[in-house]
């Protein structure tokens, strides 16, 4: 099967620092990767994405960087907000194209 | 936007009682899925339908089943609820992007 995982379950950070929050992956025909927050009692709402063909990807406040060579994901925040306090998972897609695997999260907590 | 709607959210069973968990989705996604996620396990797959009228099993299936009869519609059941199935339940839809989960259900077994 495929291994996501994090190297890191938790995160402290304070408001207005920046954050990284890392991810690697095991197969590297994975061609699709995405980053989801989850909040307590929610489910996991959609961050930003990134394609295999590209190193990396800008949003608001949030970059996706992917490194092939080293099978590794990582996702920064910038200017942490309380509001960010959540799990974040990395998810990637390869095979047929329907199947994602998850990692377990990292829990972000931001210091006011 | 409703985009994925779980029904119900809550709902404690006795051992051996069955019931359905019902998806439903509004942005005409042909994939939906059915996770469950426990604590320190992250999300599992147990079915889930790449079209109308498909299903196919993840990597937890055993003790579920499932339907698609309509796009929107993905329902989930349980035959003989068991303890080992205390979780919480994730649907999600997609096409050809990321998957859009719904807020859950949290299902407890005594």
């Amino acid at each position: 099967g495929e291994s996501v995982g994090l190297h890191l379950p938790t995160l402290s950070v304070q408001e207005g620092d920046n954050s990284i929050i890392n991810c690697a992956y095991s197969n590297s025909a994975s061609d699709y990767f995405i980053w989801y927050k989850q909040e307590s009692g929610k489910g996991p709402q959609f961050i930003i994405d990134i394609r295999s063909n590209m190193d990396k990807r800008q949003g608001q406040r949030v970059t996706v960087l992917l490194n092939k060579t080293v099978k590794h994901l990582s996702l920064q925040i910038a200017a942490t907000q309380p509001g960010d306090s959540a799990v974040y998972f990395c998810a990637e897609i390869s095979g047929t194209g329907n199947q994602f695997y998850f990692g377990t999260g990292t829990s972000l907590t931001v210091i006011p | 936007n409703a985009g994925v709607t779980q029904t119900p959210k809550f709902r404690v069973l006795k051992t051996g009682q069955s019931m359905t968990l019902l998806c439903a989705q509004d942005m005409n996604h042909e994939y939906m899925y059915w996770y469950r996620q426990d604590p320190g396990m992250g999300l599992r797959l147990i079915h889930y339908s790449v079209g109308e009228g498909t299903t196919a099993k993840g990597e937890v299936p055993d003790g579920y089943n499932v339907s698609r009869l309509k796009k929107q519609n993905f329902l989930l059941g349980l035959e003989s609820a068991a303890p080992s199935q205390t979780s919480v339940y994730f649907c999600a839809s997609s096409y050809l992007g990321p998957q859009h989960f719904g807020d859950g259900t949290r299902l407890s077994i005594l």
